[in-house]
């Protein structure tokens, strides 16, 4: 069974502080890594991807791969209480490129 | 921006009836998929849809689901005996492409509630 796990939290951080929000994956196969930002009753919104070992930043967000270690994780800096919101791992893979998703790391910024 | 749309936002049907969620990818997008999401768990996948037929399917994809193309522009979802396990919300995505580079850009959902 391929399975991307996250710890559902709740990570609660200080406004400004970093966020730091992890998820490993157990198919080697995987290709890519998205991570996904989702308001309670919405869909998921697209942070950044990342399909290279090392770390990708765009702007307050750096996505870090380790593919030896099979784990990906989201650094949010100067964090805001609009970045509050469950933070969505999905691992793609496979012929079609199909996502699979983590149950979601709920993330609270304190104001 | 160009979005993917889905229709209705809001389904309630009783149990056994048919439903048909609609949704309209991104227009230059090649490759179609659905989701689905039971409220406080994982966003799971359904199906994918290529050059007019499935390319690959979940489990959760039984013979009560199909999907279809029926124009250029609309992707249909079809159960057609729903159960009260369908409840759940209902997101259609679609990509580019499917080399492991590509975003898939999600819709907004169709909340299904099934009594």
């Amino acid at each position: 069974q391929k399975e991307v796990e996250q710890n559902s939290g709740p990570l609660s951080v200080p406004e400004g502080a970093i966020a730091s929000l992890n998820c490993t994956y157990s198919d080697r196969g995987s290709q890519s890594f998205f991570w996904y930002r989702q308001y309670s009753g919405k869909s998921p919104e697209l942070i950044m991807f990342i399909y290279s070992n090392g770390d990708k930043e765009d702007g307050r967000f750096t996505a870090q791969l380790n593919k030896a270690s099979q784990y990906v994780s989201l650094l949010i800096r100067d964090s805001q209480p609009s970045d509050s919101a469950t933070y969505l791992c999905a691992a793609a893979g496979g012929a079609t490129n199909k996502l699979i998703f983590g149950t979601g790391t709920l993330l609270a910024v304190q104001p | 921006e160009p979005e993917v749309t889905q229709t209705p936002s809001h389904q309630v049907t009783q149990m056994g009836q048919e439903v048909i969620l609609r949704c309209v990818p991104i227009s230059n997008h090649l490759y179609f998929y659905w989701y689905r999401q039971i409220l406080g768990q994982k966003v799971e996948f359904l199906v994918s849809f290529y050059n007019n037929e499935i390319s690959e399917k979940s489990e959760i994809f039984d013979d009560q689901f199909s999907v279809e193309r029926p124009d250029g522009s609309n992707f249909t979802l079809k159960i057609r005996s729903t159960k009260l396990e369908d409840s759940a919300m209902y997101f259609c995505a679609s990509s580019s492409g499917a080399s492991g580079q590509e975003t898939q850009y999600f819709g907004p959902g169709t909340r299904l509630l099934v009594l």
